[in-house]
Parts: C-alpha cells; structure tokens; sequence
C-alpha cells in the first residue's frame, strides 16, 4: 500500500528511552521527518533526515534510517513529561509532486 | 521570520450551515499552501494543496473545497456542513519547488470544528 505505518500507542517511564518506529513504502522519498503534536495545537517539526543518511542526531533526539527496509526510528533519550504528545512520522515523496505524506501518530504516554 | 495564522480557533456549527475557515501566512511569498484534516484518533489526511493563486488540487472527493485567493491566504469552505466534517482542520505552508524552505512543512495552531 501507500501509507506510512506507525504503532498508535507507547508508553515509557519517565528516565527512560522512547524508541518510536515507522515503516514507509516509497524508495523514492528523498526527506523523511518527524513531527511533534502537542494537544489541541499544530505540528512542529521536531527533526528531519535525507534519504542518503543512516542517522541523525540533535541533543536527546536521534533518527535512525533503514532504507533496504523503509524502516525510521525516533529515540528520545532522558524521557521527560514535557515529551508527552502525538510523533508523526512523514514522508515526501517525490513521485508525487514532493507532498509529504503522513502517518497516523504515536501516541507517546510517560509513566511517572 | 515567517508566521501561519488560523481562524478561527474553534468553531461549532449544525449540521447543514456553511463554512468558511482562514489561513494566512506571512515573511514568504508564493509559499505553497495545505490543508489537512485530523479527524478523532486518526492521522492527517490531506484535503488539498495550492501551488499558486487561484491554484487548487484536491486530493480526496469530499464537501469541502478550497480556494486561494492572494497568495498568502487560503480558504477551506463548505456550502453545507456534514456531521463527519467534524475534526480538526490544520493549515500549512511549504517554500515553493527549489527554494531552501520546499522541504519542510510548516503548521498553524489548528481550528477545531464540531458539526452537531
């Protein structure tokens, strides 16, 4: 199919890290990102990575990319409460007039 | 710097009644512009995106259309509202094909929309 797949639900105890994956399906996206959602407000783009990279890392955010499997990762080390929200995961792909394509969210909940 | 702007916020309005949601974004010019839903405990769906003025692609059939009338505002209408219209409806913004702001998108803060 077409669509960027992510689990709906993860819950991490505060401390620990957050690891939050995402599978996508078209070899020929070029950026792949991660959005954050804070409730009842828009995105914010959190970080991104070009598809010729295998990994980013930004402070506690790090990206890890598997291109032979179209598999992404987000790991937030250190997880705080602050960190608590909905992680889209998106692709733009360029065989489609470079619209980004988005998937459903992670819901990410920290236990205390 | 560059700013989106919604409104309104929210908005709750009976089944039938029209719409009319805004969005305007200013620092850029010929930014490309989108307009998301994120319906309850479901990902962004993508309803259209605009290029340029008058410029309008949809991406699924639905109620709503849009339009662009100048180039830093965009519009999400409906001539009469269906309950499953109800979510939340985010604008956002991209720089044009070729410049250093084309591959990120860039959000405003949302209006949510309950149609009773």
């Amino acid at each position: 199919g077409e669509d960027v797949e992510q689990s709906l639900f993860l819950s991490v105890r505060e401390g620990d890290s957050s690891v939050i994956n995402c599978t996508y399906t078209d070899s020929s996206s070029t950026y792949l990102y991660w959005y954050k959602q804070e409730p009842g407000a828009g995105l914010q783009l959190l970080t991104y990575i070009f598809s010729n990279m295998d990994m980013k890392q930004d402070q506690r955010l790090t990206v890890l990319l598997n291109k032979k499997d179209k598999h992404l990762s987000l790991r937030i080390a250190d997880t705080q409460t602050g960190d608590s929200a909905i992680y889209f995961c998106a692709e733009m792909r360029m065989n489609r007039d470079d619209k980004i394509i988005f998937g459903k969210g992670t819901r990410l909940h920290i236990l205390p | 710097s560059q700013t989106i702007h919604q409104w309104p916020a929210t908005l709750v309005q009976p089944v039938g009644s029209p719409l009319s949601l805004e969005c305007t974004v200013e620092g850029t010019s010929n930014p490309n512009l989108y307009w998301y839903r994120q319906a309850a405990g479901r990902g962004l769906q993508l309803l259209f995106y605009s290029v340029g003025i008058g410029q309008i692609s949809s991406e699924v059939p639905q109620n709503l259309s849009a339009s662009r009338p100048q180039d830093r505002q965009f519009i999400l209408s409906s001539k009469k509202l269906l309950l499953s219209d109800s979510g939340f409806y985010l604008c956002a913004w991209s720089g044009a094909s070729g410049t250093s702001a084309h591959n990120e998108q860039f959000f405003g803060p949302g209006t949510r929309l309950t149609v009773l």
